[in-house]
C-alpha cells in the first residue's frame, strides 16, 4: 500500500535552515509528483508547490519561492522540503501529498527563539 | 492567482444530507479543475475523500459523493454520522498549479 512517511517535528531558531523529508513506499517513486503543502497554526491548507520525480523539476506557488527548495533523492525514494532563512511565522505543519490524494502524516516545523 | 471559495461552516442533523461547495473565481468549475475533497479532524493529517470530482478512495465511506453542481464543485454527505463533524477542503487545479478553499467546517448536531 502507498505509505508516505516524514520526518520528525523540528525546533528552529529565526534565521536557521531546515530539511523535511518524505520517504515513499508502496509504489514506484518516479510515477508520480511529489505536493508539498503548509499549514499554519489554526489555519487552513496552503499549496506550496510539486516536484516532477523523474526530472526532477520544482514548481512553487507564489509565496513559496526562493526560501523554499524541493529536491529528491530518488535511490531511496524520498523528498525534501528545505526552508532557508526561517521565520516565525513558517511555524506550520508541512505535509508531503502524492496525486490522487496520499498524504505523508505531517512535519510540524516551530521557529521559535 | 485564482481564489477557490467554501462555505465557512455548515450544520447537518444526524441522520440528514448536506451538501457543500466550492466556487472558482475564474469561473464555472469543470471536471478540468480536478476536484479533490479532503476531511481533516483536529490534530489529524487531512485525509482524501474525493479525487478528479467524483472519484472515491477505498477507504471513502459511501455516504460522501462528489459532483459538478451548477457552476461549483459539490461534496453531498447523505446520512451523516457524528464522526463526520470536521474540516472539509476542496483542492482546484489551474493549469498545474493548485489552490485550496478555504475550508468547510462542518457541525453535525
Amino acid at each position: 500500500q502507498v505509505q508516505l512517511v516524514q520526518s520528525g517535528s523540528e525546533l528552529k531558531k529565526p534565521g536557521a535552515s531546515v530539511k523535511v523529508s518524505c520517504k515513499a513506499s508502496g509504489y514506484t517513486f518516479t510515477d508520480y509528483a511529489m505536493n508539498w503543502v503548509r499549514q499554519a497554526p489554526g489555519q487552513g491548507l496552503e499549496w506550496m508547490g510539486w516536484i516532477n520525480t523523474n526530472t526532477g523539476n520544482p514548481t512553487s506557488a507564489q509565496g513559496f519561492t526562493g526560501r523554499f527548495v524541493f529536491s529528491l533523492d530518488t535511490s531511496v525514494s524520498t523528498a525534501y522540503l528545505q526552508i532557508s532563512g526561517l521565520k516565525a511565522e513558517d511555524t506550520a505543519v508541512y505535509y508531503c501529498v502524492r496525486i490522487p490524494g496520499y498524504w505523508g502524516q505531517g512535519t510540524l516545523v516551530t521557529v521559535s527563539s | 492567482q485564482a481564489v477557490v471559495t467554501q462555505e465557512p461552516s455548515l450544520t447537518v442533523s444526524p441522520g440528514g444530507t448536506v451538501t457543500l461547495t466550492c466556487g472558482s473565481s475564474t469561473g464555472a468549475v469543470t471536471s478540468g479543475h480536478y476536484p479533490y475533497w479532503f476531511q481533516q479532524k483536529p490534530g489529524q493529517a487531512p485525509r482524501t475523500l474525493i479525487y478528479d470530482t467524483s472519484n472515491k478512495h477505498s477507504w471513502t465511506p459511501a455516504r460522501f459523493s462528489g459532483s459538478l453542481l451548477g457552476g461549483k464543485a459539490a461534496l453531498t454527505l447523505s446520512g451523516a454520522q457524528p464522526e463526520d463533524e470536521a474540516e472539509y477542503y476542496c483542492l482546484f487545479s489551474y493549469s498545474g498549479s493548485w489552490v485550496f478553499g478555504g475550508g468547510t467546517k462542518l457541525i453535525v448536531l
